[in-house]
C-alpha cells in the first residue's frame, strides 16, 4: 500500500523554529515528486511548493518562498518542511501529498495522490 | 481568491443529483489541462475523488463522475448519500504562474 505517514502535531512559540516530516512507503520514493499543501482553519487548500526526491529540487509558491524550505532525505523516503522563524499565521494542518502524473496533449498532468494524514502546528504565545 | 472559481455550498435530499461547478481560464483549464478532484470529509486529510478529469481511483464509488469543456470542470454526485457530506475541492495545473497547481476555494456538500 502507498502510504505517506507525517509527523505529530506541533504547538510553538512566535520566532521558534520547526521541522516537521512526511515518510513514504510501498513505492519507489525517488520517483515521485513529493507536495505540501496548507490548509488554515477553516479554509481551502494552498499549495505550498513540491521537491523531486531524486535530486532535491524544489519549487515554491510565491507565498511560500522565503518562509519555508523544503527538504528531502532519500535514504529514509522522508520529506520535510522547515520554518526559521515561525508567525501566528502559520498556524495551520499541513498535509504532504504524492505527485501523480501522465502525460496529455498540453503537457503533463499532475495531481496528488496519496496524501498524509496532516501535521496540526499551532503557533502562540 | 482562488484562481479556480467553486460553489461555495450545493445542498441536496438523499438519492438526489448534484453538481459542483469548476471554472478556471485559458492559462489552466482552458489550455487543456486535467482537471482532478479531491473529498475531504469532516477532520480528515482530502482523498483523491476523480483524476484526469473523468475517472475514478480504486474504491471510488461509481455515483461520484467528472467532466471538462471549455474552461469548465464539474463534479457530479448521483444518488447523494448522507457519507457524502463533505468539502470538494477541484484542482488542475497552471501555466501562467509559478503558482503551478492551483485549486478551487471549495465547496461544501450538504445532505438534506
Amino acid at each position: 500500500e502507498v502510504q505517506l505517514v507525517q509527523s505529530g502535531a506541533e504547538v510553538k512559540k512566535p520566532g521558534e523554529s520547526l521541522r516537521i516530516s512526511c515518510k513514504g512507503s510501498g513505492y519507489s520514493f525517488a520517483s515521485y515528486w513529493i507536495t505540501w499543501v496548507r490548509q488554515m482553519p477553516g479554509k481551502g487548500l494552498e499549495w505550498m511548493g513540491r521537491i523531486d526526491p531524486s535530486d532535491s529540487y524544489t519549487n515554491y509558491s510565491p507565498s511560500f518562498q522565503g518562509h519555508v524550505t523544503i527538504s528531502v532525505d532519500k535514504s529514509i523516503s522522508t520529506a520535510y518542511v522547515q520554518w526559521s522563524s515561525l508567525k501566528a499565521s502559520d498556524t495551520a494542518m499541513y498535509y504532504c501529498a504524492r505527485l501523480s502524473f501522465d502525460y496529455g496533449v498540453s503537457g503533463t498532468n499532475w495531481w496528488f495522490d496519496p496524501w498524509g494524514q496532516g501535521t496540526l502546528v499551532t503557533v502562540s504565545s | 481568491q482562488s484562481v479556480l472559481a467553486q460553489p461555495p455550498s450545493v445542498s441536496g435530499a438523499p438519492g438526489q443529483r448534484v453538481t459542483i461547478s469548476c471554472t478556471g481560464s485559458s492559462s489552466n483549464i482552458g489550455a487543456g489541462y486535467d482537471v482532478h478532484w479531491y473529498q475531504q470529509l469532516p477532520g480528515t486529510a482530502p482523498k483523491l475523488l476523480i483524476y484526469g478529469n473523468n475517472n475514478r481511483p480504486p474504491g471510488v464509488p461509481e455515483r461520484f463522475s467528472g467532466s471538462k469543456s471549455g474552461t469548465s470542470a464539474s463534479l457530479a454526485i448521483t444518488g447523494l448519500q448522507a457519507e457524502d457530506e463533505a468539502d470538494y475541492y477541484c484542482q488542475s495545473y497552471d501555466s501562467s504562474l509559478s503558482v503551478l497547481y492551483v485549486f478551487g476555494a471549495g465547496t461544501k456538500v450538504t445532505v438534506l
